[in-house]
């Protein structure tokens, strides 16, 4: 069935350096990811996407690459900041079905300074 | 910019009791998602609407929830009675149609509940 999870709960860094988040996904029919950020207290609040027919994609400051093969997601975060500590979640929608996003489990960055 | 309002922030209730929230999407968004959060899980959806419709139920307990978009605008969850398993944070959610490409859904801040 559909599932998505995470390899590590929690991320600790450094002040500048960059972050890797990492999601796993079970779900070959998949063919849209998302990836969130929900800060304490507050709403999800979106990040960035990508489509299955992409290896990778750019925002500001945040890369998601995604590897069909190993079915595997990352959310690589440059010049971690401390505003940037959170929740991460990826999540992903299966091709053919409801527009339904399945979410995983989080892993919380904590930028220390 | 646009937001996802949703009311209360915090709602403190005693079991057997019945609560209710509300969100008002983002204007234009025919999308409309209620989902329940466990504190350390992600988030998962309950019910989906299209316009006033409901086009997915399958995960809502509907032997105490219901929920409701008459006008295809705002929305209400509806919890009767509350029971303490209950007690999580239900985000609500809304997109402009989704496509086949995309499906960004923009977030509420989400209602708090405590069942006690």
């Amino acid at each position: 069935g559909e599932s998505v999870g995470l390899h590590l709960p929690t991320l600790s860094v450094q002040e500048g350096d960059n972050s890797i988040i990492n999601c796993a996904y079970s779900n070959s029919a998949s063919d849209y990811f998302i990836w969130y950020k929900q800060e304490s207290g507050k709403g999800p609040q979106f990040i960035i996407d990508i489509r299955s027919n992409m290896d990778k994609r750019q925002g500001q400051r945040v890369t998601v690459l995604l590897n069909k093969t190993v079915k595997h997601l990352s959310l690589q975060i440059a010049a971690t900041q401390p505003g940037d500590s959170a929740v991460y979640f990826c999540a992903e929608r299966t091709q053919g079905g409801s527009e339904k996003l399945v979410f995983g489990k989080g892993t919380k960055l904590t930028v220390n300074p | 910019e646009a937001e996802v309002a949703q009311s209360p922030r915090y709602k403190i209730t005693e079991k057997s009791q019945a609560v209710a929230f509300w969100c008002d999407p983002i204007s234009g968004h025919a999308t409309l998602y209620w989902y329940r959060q466990i504190l350390g899980q992600g988030p998962e959806l309950l019910v989906q609407f299209q316009d006033e419709s409901v086009v997915d139920d399958s995960q809502l307990p509907k032997d105490r929830f219901s929920a409701e978009r008459l006008k295809g605008v705002d929305s209400t969850l509806k919890i009767q009675p509350a029971e303490l398993g209950d007690s999580a944070m239900y985000l609500c959610a809304s997109s402009s149609e989704p496509t086949t490409l995309k499906n960004i859904q923009y977030f509420g801040a989400g209602t708090r509940l405590s069942v006690l």
